[in-house]
């Protein structure tokens, strides 16, 4: 089983449409969580850092669960701007400071 | 200064040739990260300095020899790399290895093709 495992996709929504991605890890000591975005050939991008019980941005909410070792990320009236490849990331917050990445999740919002 | 850059944007080497990829940022953080990223998939981590110090060494072939001259500088050496080495390489930081501070920021990357 992976660390971290995400929804596997594509995702295909119309603009304006609710779009909601899972991430769930193994590690029940991981500390801190976070969801980056990558646009084809780019770097990826921090979306939102996912503290306590979740944190909102906008059209933008993300949740963790601690119990059931999964974070989310739910979005909002979809742009066609918001296509991209999600990250979710994972870290045990040690000294070392390895994150472990999921494989992505694509998401393609369509006129 | 909230950015990360990275020096060449675009690199093609010879499997005989000797380079150096570049990498800085200016906000103080005391973490740095080399990853390598092939197409359609994640960033895999390869080296990470705290510090100053090489404190993950993902078990990188030692044609890859990272470097930290300072907080701010992080360089990775390449020489004698293979044809299948061709990939995006990805420097970022953090303010912490640890703790709340550990989001870590990307540079834009190195587009390396290896002939």
């Amino acid at each position: 089983r992976k660390e971290v495992e995400q929804d596997p996709g594509p995702f295909n929504v119309p603009e304006g449409a609710t779009v909601a991605f899972n991430c769930t890890y193994s590690n029940s000591a991981s500390q801190s969580f976070f969801w980056y975005r990558q646009d084809c050939r780019k770097e990826p991008k921090l979306l939102m850092s996912v503290y306590s019980s979740g944190n909102e941005d906008g059209r933008f909410t993300a949740q963790l669960n601690r119990a059931s070792q999964y974070i989310s990320l739910l979005i909002r009236d979809s742009k066609l701007s918001d296509s991209a490849t999600y990250l979710c990331v994972v870290n045990m917050n040690t000294n070392a400071g390895k994150s472990t990445f999921g494989d992505g999740t694509t998401l393609t919002v369509k006129p | 200064d909230t950015e990360v850059t990275q020096t060449p944007k675009h690199l093609v080497m010879g499997m005989t040739n000797k380079k150096s990829l570049k990498c800085e940022q200016h906000m103080g953080h005391r973490a740095m990260y080399w990853y390598k990223q092939k197409a359609k998939k994640p960033p895999e981590l390869m080296f990470v300095y705290s510090y100053e110090k090489l404190s993950i060494n993902e078990s990188v072939p030692s044609r890859f020899s990272p470097e930290c001259p300072n907080s701010s500088l992080l360089n990775l050496h390449l020489h004698a790399l293979q044809p299948e080495d061709s990939a995006l390489y990805l420097c970022a930081s953090s303010q912490d290895p640890a703790g709340r501070g550990n989001e870590q920021f990307f540079g834009p990357g190195t587009r390396l093709t290896v002939l």
